[in-house]
């Protein structure tokens, strides 16, 4: 069965440091992987996604992510955070062999001025 | 184009009264699916359809229930409101052409039940 697991429920990061969003999932098949970001009061909007074609794969608004098979982990990163990332993040899987997305349970992430 | 509209946008509902939570999308998109969202616990599928006419149980589909009669339209009805079915409701939608199919989300529909 397929599963999600983000490792932290809140983050917090001072504006202009590094932000590391983890994640581990668990597939019994060739997983597809993917980070959502929701803004408070908002809708989930993609910011990037794994199609296994590289396993560095870049997103929106300067995030990224790296799959790493070995370790069951699609970490997302930024090098540098803004006040406007502050939002939540889910991290999403789904199996080549069904339709449905299994979603992590969130991170909170606060930027600090 | 308006890709996936919900509404209401939010609702006060009496328990044990039926409510139907409308959504439409103008992508043309086979699949369509309802989450509800509730603190800490992330989104959680409630129901799904892969292609009209057919539809299928996620994680918490029970006191839900779906109907997929055209591509578009993907509404939810709860037939007798319970508390525990406060949630912000999302409807989201993908066109399942590809392994890496990116689901698009609607705004919500926040719901408390009184």
């Amino acid at each position: 069965a397929q599963s999600v697991t983000q490792l932290d429920s809140h983050v917090s990061v001072s504006e202009g440091t590094p932000v590391l969003l983890r994640c581990n999932y668990s597939s019994s098949y060739s997983p597809s992987l993917f980070w959502y970001v929701q803004h408070p009061n908002k809708g989930l909007q993609l910011l990037l996604k794994y199609t296994s074609a590289a396993t560095l794969v870049k997103g929106i608004n300067g995030f990224e992510a790296e799959f790493r098979k070995s370790e069951t982990s699609f970490h997302l990163t930024k090098p540098s955070a803004h006040m406007s990332d502050a939002a939540e993040y889910f991290c999403v899987v789904r199996d080549s062999g069904t339709y449905k997305y299994i979603f992590g349970t969130g991170t909170r992430l606060k930027v600090l001025a | 184009t308006a890709g996936i509209t919900q509404a209401p946008t939010s609702q006060i509902l009496a328990a044990g009264r039926s409510m139907t939570l409308r959504c439409t999308q103008d992508m043309r998109h086979n699949a369509m699916y309802w989450y509800r969202q509730d603190l800490g616990l992330g989104l959680r599928l409630i129901h799904y359809s892969n292609t009209a006419g057919t539809t299928g149980k996620g994680e918490v589909p029970d006191g839900y229930s779906v109907s997929r009669a055209n591509t578009d339209d993907f509404p939810l009805t709860l037939a007798s409101a319970v508390p525990s079915q406060t949630s912000v409701y999302f409807c989201a939608s993908s066109d399942l052409a590809g392994v890496a199919d990116t689901q698009y989300f609607g705004p919500g529909t926040r719901l408390t039940v009184l």
